[in-house]
């Protein structure tokens, strides 16, 4: 069964440092999505990707954050300048249309900033 | 905006016990309801969805009914298992033509004992 991946599982970085998650999601999905939780809190919405360009973002999504779909395959978000409160479970989702149409997720990809 | 709204956990139970987890949610126009499950060490999946009102979304023995005159969406189980031990989260998803973001609940943790 098609699934999405992410890499890594687990990043630790240094405060102020740029960091790179990466997501394959799959390959007949259009819609990309990235989410994040912070332990113990809530799944948080936090930007969405179609046709090579963000077709929503959150508040949270601020200049910091980007996301890019390099290739035909992987889809990335960068964050620039890692702060403490950065320190979350990132998820990556896609889905094969908007709206009614389940998302599948990844198995997340959990970021320590220190 | 749109929320969700779901019952404080940890929910304790007896293998085979009933289980209601309640969720209730606000939202404009017609939304898609989702409950998403996360076991320990891992990503969300999709456990069961409903569309439209009075739709009864069900799978491994979980049922929801789409209830939009109280804008609820409870997940049901008659007998649960140790197995579905896992913080279980309802979501919305609004319909608004495009790509469709996800507004989580807080997450209820189910505890299934022997």
């Amino acid at each position: 069964e098609p699934e999405v991946t992410q890499t890594p599982s687990h990043q630790v970085t240094q405060m102020g440092q740029e960091v790179i998650l990466r997501c394959v999601p799959i390959s007949n999905h259009l819609y990309f999505y990235w989410y994040r939780q912070i332990l113990g809190q809530k799944v948080e919405f936090l930007v969405s990707f179609y046709n090579n360009e963000i077709s929503e973002k959150s508040e949270i999504f601020d200049d910091q954050f980007s996301v890019e779909r390099p290739d035909g395959s992987n889809f990335t978000l960068k964050i620039r300048s890692t702060k403490l409160e950065d320190s979350a479970m990132y998820f990556c989702a896609s889905s094969t249309r908007g709206e009614r149409y389940e998302q599948y997720f990844g198995p997340g990809t959990r970021l320590t900033v220190t | 905006g749109n929320s969700v709204t779901q019952m404080e956990g940890p929910v304790t139970l007896s293998e085979e016990a009933f289980l209601t987890i309640n969720c209730t949610y606000t939202a404009t126009g017609y939304p898609s309801l989702f409950w998403y499950v996360q076991y320990p060490g891992e990503g969300l999946q999709l456990l069961l969805k409903a569309t439209k009102a009075d739709d009864k979304g069900s799978n491994k023995g979980f049922e929801a009914t789409y209830r939009k005159e109280t804008t609820s969406f409870h997940l049901e189980k008659g007998s649960v298992q140790v197995s579905d031990s896992a913080v279980y989260f309802c979501a919305l998803s609004p319909f608004t033509g495009g790509g469709n973001k996800l507004t989580f609940g807080t997450g209820t943790q189910l505890k299934v004992e022997l």
